[in-house]
């Protein structure tokens, strides 16, 4: 079965460090992975999609995506972090040709000035 | 273009009352689903619909009803509300593509708090 796996649960940096927040993903076929972002009292925004070709997606708000099909993982980077992405982060992974989408149980970040 | 829209934004109910919450989308999306979030759990699919007139289970449908009669409206209904049904509820659609899994667009949420 799909599953997606997001081990941490909370993580703090501080404002102009950089960021990584793991995403492991469980799945038989080629995956379709994407990762959101939530901010507080919000809905889901796209940040980035993979869906074929160059493992290294850029995103929106400086946020890239490396899709490593050897460690099922779909990590989500930022260079220096701003204090505005405090949020929370949903990775999700979904299948060639079907309608849903599996979503991981979120990392939420907080950023120090 | 307002994309996804949610009506209410919050709710209050009583242990055994009904509400419809209402999901409306202007992209001309095939696909829509409602989700509910709740803390440490991330989001899982209550029940989603792949056109007018169809609907589908998702992974935790017990206690809720959907309708899709219009391509652009998706409700999801609770007949007797519980405490477990306390939660921020979300609206999403997406568009039909061959060949692709299709990038999901969210609506603002809606907090329902059952007492």
């Amino acid at each position: 079965a799909q599953s997606v796996t997001q081990p941490d649960i909370h993580i703090t940096v501080s404002e102009g460090a950089s960021l990584e927040l793991r995403c492991n993903y469980s799945y038989g076929a080629t995956p379709y992975l994407f990762w959101y972002v939530q901010s507080p009292g919000q809905g889901l925004q796209l940040l980035l999609k993979y869906f074929s070709g160059d493992t290294l997606v850029q995103g929106i708000k400086g946020f890239e995506a490396e899709f490593k099909r050897s460690q099922s993982s779909f990590n989500l980077r930022k260079p220096s972090v701003h204090w505005s992405d405090a949020a929370e982060y949903f990775c999700a992974v979904g299948a060639y040709n079907t309608d849903k989408l599996i979503f991981g149980t979120g990392t939420r970040l907080q950023v120090f000035p | 273009n307002a994309g996804v829209t949610q009506t209410p934004k919050f709710r209050v109910l009583k242990t055994g009352q009904s509400m419809t919450l209402l999901c409306a989308q202007d992209m001309n999306h095939e696909y829509m689903y409602w989700y509910r979030q709740d803390p440490g759990m991330g989001l899982r699919l209550i029940h989603y619909s792949v056109g007018e007139g169809t609907t589908a289970k998702g992974e935790v449908p017990d206690g809720y009803n959907v309708s899709r009669l219009k391509k652009q409206n998706f409700l999801l209904g609770l007949e007797s509300a519980a405490p477990s049904q306390t939660s921020v509820y979300f609206c999403a659609s997406s568009y039909l593509a061959e060949g692709l899994n299709n990038e999901q667009f969210f609506g603002p949420g809606t907090r329902l708090t059952v007492l």
